[in-house]
């Protein structure tokens, strides 16, 4: 199967930096999303993206598939911003397999 | 936010009792998931369902079963829980392939 690759494993930033999360993916996808759990648990869907580049405020996401990763941008880290990101992926089907994720800690 | 509710939130359980986590949506989505998290792991699939009725194994299924007898519940069994299963449990629904998905606010299981 798909394996998912994410880097680093932990980030420590302070507020007002910017950072850039990786997703390593080892075969052909056609179903990228990328999702935020909060430090209480909730995961939040922050884009689908399979090819392309998307923003949503502070946000935004790259990826291309031919070469088979996909970036996450964070731009003036806040707190609130603090928690896992996890990259899933998946082709031709709606069975997603996930990343383990980036840990990011943003202090003030 | 999606509508999404897990129930329980919060259960602690003996090994060898059978348990159950229901999610309960009111998006009418067609398509239910069933999630265990735990450490180094991330995010693992246990099973999911297409439709009412219509119901497939992910990566972990051995020792769960699910059924799904209507388009707004998906139940997950654990019909003989064991300590390996002490884990964050998450739902998530959705539109099939090509489409983002979301995820309930998570049942953690205990197995002592």
């Amino acid at each position: 199967g798909i394996q998912v690759e994410q880097s680093p494993p932990d980030l420590i930033l302070q507020e007002g930096a910017n950072s850039t999360l990786r997703c390593n993916f080892s075969d052909s996808v056609n179903n990228l999303q990328w999702f935020h759990q909060n430090p209480w648990g909730q995961l939040i869907n922050l884009f689908y993206i399979p090819s392309g580049t998307k923003q949503n405020g502070r946000l935004s996401a790259t990826t291309v598939a031919t070469e088979r990763y996909s970036l996450l941008y964070i731009s003036s880290s806040q707190t609130t911003d603090s928690g896992v990101y996890f990259c899933a992926v998946g082709y031709n089907t709606d069975k997603l397999i996930f990343g383990t994720g980036t840990r990011l800690q943003v202090f003030p | 936010d999606a509508g999404i509710t897990q129930s329980p939130r919060h259960k602690v359980t003996e090994t060898g009792t059978p348990v159950t986590l229901r999610c309960h949506q009111t998006e009418n989505h067609r398509y239910m998931y069933w999630y265990r998290q735990d450490p180094g792991h991330g995010l693992r699939l246990i099973h999911y369902s297409y439709g009412v009725k219509d119901t497939d194994k992910g990566e972990v299924s051995d020792g769960y079963s699910v059924s799904r007898s209507k388009t707004e519940d998906f139940l997950l069994t654990l019909e003989s829980a064991t300590s390996s299963q002490t884990s964050v449990y998450f739902c998530a629904i959705g539109q099939g392939a090509g489409n983002t998905i979301y995820f309930g606010e998570g049942s953690w299981l205990t197995v002592v």
